[in-house]
């Protein structure tokens, strides 16, 4: 089970976001971070918990291990406005993935 | 870079089995690099993961679906597909297939289907 926090955000443009992910048992660095926008497929921006994926903004950023994870946004820009999820792919199956943080930009 | 294309009815009556093909472009689905995945998203809520197969034809569910969940491969035409039978209204929801083992880094754009009656 992954546990994601928080649900829903609301964050000023230049600030930093940060979104938590949490396993209920180690997974290593089997966690990827993904960005929905409305209407759209999801589209992953982070994988292993820390590497980057070619294309997707340096302000994107995860870290973790275990059954800790982060996901951060360095200084958020208005375009960053979706869902974001985390979705673990050690334990599987199933497959699982966070319930999601909405981001609002204030 | 692999394009992804789901297609099938999106009108399903309950009880009946819905069934989706997915459509791969810009690689061959028989290739030893690729997993090929189903994932859902009922309205407005998150993301569930439905299945996977690999090229040579080996499957893994999720367990909440097993029963009712297929999932294959047809080389001749580049494409996998999705059956999911006995259906009712909480089937509903948009259906996503996807390139990838344990992540999923190439998406169709989705396509809804609607269980009713």
């Amino acid at each position: 089970v992954m546990t994601q926090s928080p649900a829903f955000l609301s964050v000023t443009p230049g600030e930093k976001v940060t979104i938590t992910c949490q396993a209920s048992e180690g997974i290593g660095n089997y966690l990827y971070w993904y960005q929905q926008k409305p209407d759209q497929a999801p589209k992953l921006l982070i994988k292993y918990a820390s590497q980057s994926i070619s294309g997707v903004p340096s302000r994107f950023s995860g870290s973790g291990s275990g059954t800790d994870f982060t996901f951060t946004i360095s200084s958020l820009e208005a375009e960053d406005a979706a869902t974001y999820y985390c979705q673990q792919g050690n334990k599987h199956p199933p497959i699982t993935f966070g319930q999601g943080t909405r981001l609002e930009i204030k | 870079q692999l394009q992804l294309q789901e297609s099938g009815p999106g009108l399903v009556k309950p009880s009946e089995t819905l069934s989706l093909t997915c459509t791969v472009s810009g690689g061959s689905i028989s290739s030893s690099s690729y997993y090929w995945g189903w994932i859902r998203q009922p309205p407005g809520k998150g993301l569930e993961w439905i299945g996977s197969i690999y090229y040579s034809g080996s499957t893994y569910y999720n367990p909440s679906l097993k029963s009712r969940v297929t999932i294959s491969v047809d080389t001749s035409k580049n494409q996998f597909s999705l059956k999911l039978s006995s259906v009712t209204a909480a089937d509903t929801a948009v259906y996503y297939c996807a390139e990838g083992p344990t992540n999923f880094d190439y998406w169709g754009q989705g396509t809804l289907v609607t269980v009713s009656s």
